[in-house]
This record gives C-alpha cells, structure tokens and sequence, in this order.
C-alpha cells in the first residue's frame, strides 16, 4: 500500500497569505495525485489531478506541482473560502489518500 | 449538471447487511468507472470499491474484500453498494463519485451508513 503524509497537519493563516501544502508518498506515484479540497459537512471537491492539472472551474491561485514522491499544493492568496480541510490523493497503485492539512485562519 | 445521489444509509447491526444506492444523472453513466469512498466520523477519506463501465472489473480495498460487493446498472443509472458482515469499523459516511483518470471529480452528498448494537 502507498503511504501518503501530509504536513503539516494545520496550517494557520490569514486572508491574502501564501499556503503551501505538502504530500510525500512512501513510493513513487509518478504525477498521478490529486488534491482535494473538504468542507465541514461536505463532500470532497477536486482541485487538482495529475499533480498540476487545476480541475473545471478552480481558481488559478490553487497549483499543483511535483512528480515521484513530493508535492505540494499551493494556494496563492487565500480567500475566506479557502480555509478548509485539504487532502492529497494516489492512483498509481489503488487509491490511498493522505491523512490531510487542515487550513485555519490565524 | 452532473448529480449523484445516494441512499440506504441507516443504523444496523454488527454481522447484518446494508445496500446503498446511488443514483446518477446529467452524465453518459455507462461510460465511467464508478466508485464508493467512505468516510468515518471525524476521521480521513478511504477508497472503498470501484467498477468499470461494463462491470466486467471490481477492485476493492482489502479491509472489505470479501464483505462488499459492488454493481452497477446502466440501463438504471445506478450505482451500488451490498455491504455483509458489516463491523463497527464501517461505520463512515459513504460516498458516490464518478472516476476520472482515477481520481473523483464529482461526488454525491454522501450516505451515513452506522453499525452498532
């Protein structure tokens, strides 16, 4: 099974501020992750696939890049919208997730 | 507008059963791999099961190989979930989603599925 870490575990910040999030995979995935973005009492929404493509409709502050076993997300300026549960994804072999970041404001 | 809409989440007991169902609308149904991930109360996302447009292929996470069986009817729209031998460990929210490359680009509200006596 394909172990994914993310750090940190909260990450706390203002409106206006730079996030930069981390997933490191126990093995290579290639590009094949994703992020996620989880709101309380709702269903996960996809930022990101393929570790840099941006999903229909997100914003261009949210990036994805890396490759192998690093990467990261990063959100440019966070909105008051952004602050939420944020959780990185595989598919090279099954599906695992990381145990997520959660974006709080400071 | 793609939809997923799930259903049959109730209390049951450890050792009983529990089908979900999840509807689906606004899309080619028959063309996607289709999915079921689960999400225990206050805890991470896990990938459950998954099937193939024809469902012909069925993966599933080991933890419920064995207990789970999923389906799917196209000619419905419809995806499913049979859950057997059900353990306290299965209490999650359960959620449809639509398999693009693997990942989920679109996910349904979710179902609470609780197993306790």
């Amino acid at each position: 099974e394909i172990v994914l870490t993310q750090s940190p575990a909260t990450l706390s910040l203002s409106p206006g501020e730079r996030a930069t999030l981390s997933c490191r995979a126990s093995q290579s995935v290639s590009s094949y992750l994703a992020w996620y973005q989880q709101k309380p009492g709702q269903a996960p929404r996809l930022l990101i696939y393929d570790a840099s493509n941006r999903a229909t409709g997100i914003p261009a502050r949210f990036s994805g890049s890396g490759s192998g076993t690093d990467f990261t997300l990063t959100i440019s300026s966070l909105e008051p919208e952004d602050f939420a549960l944020y959780y990185c994804q595989q598919r090279s072999n099954w599906r695992t997730f990381g145990q997520g970041t959660k974006v709080e404001t400071k | 507008e793609v939809q997923l809409v799930e259903s049959g989440g109730g209390l049951v007991q450890p050792g009983g059963s529990q089908r979900l169902s999840c509807a689906a609308s606004g899309f080619t149904f028959s063309t996607y791999w289709m999915s079921w991930v689960r999400q225990a109360p206050g805890k991470g996302l896990e990938w459950v099961a998954n099937i193939n447009p024809a469902g012909s292929t069925k993966n599933y996470v080991d933890s419920v190989k064995g207990r789970f069986t999923i389906s799917r009817d196209n000619a419905k729209n419809s995806l499913y979930l049979q859950m057997n031998s059900l353990r306290v460990e299965d209490t999650a929210v359960y959620y449809c989603t639509r398999e693009y490359w693997g990942f989920g680009d679109y996910w349904g509200l979710g179902t609470l599925v609780t197993v306790s006596s």
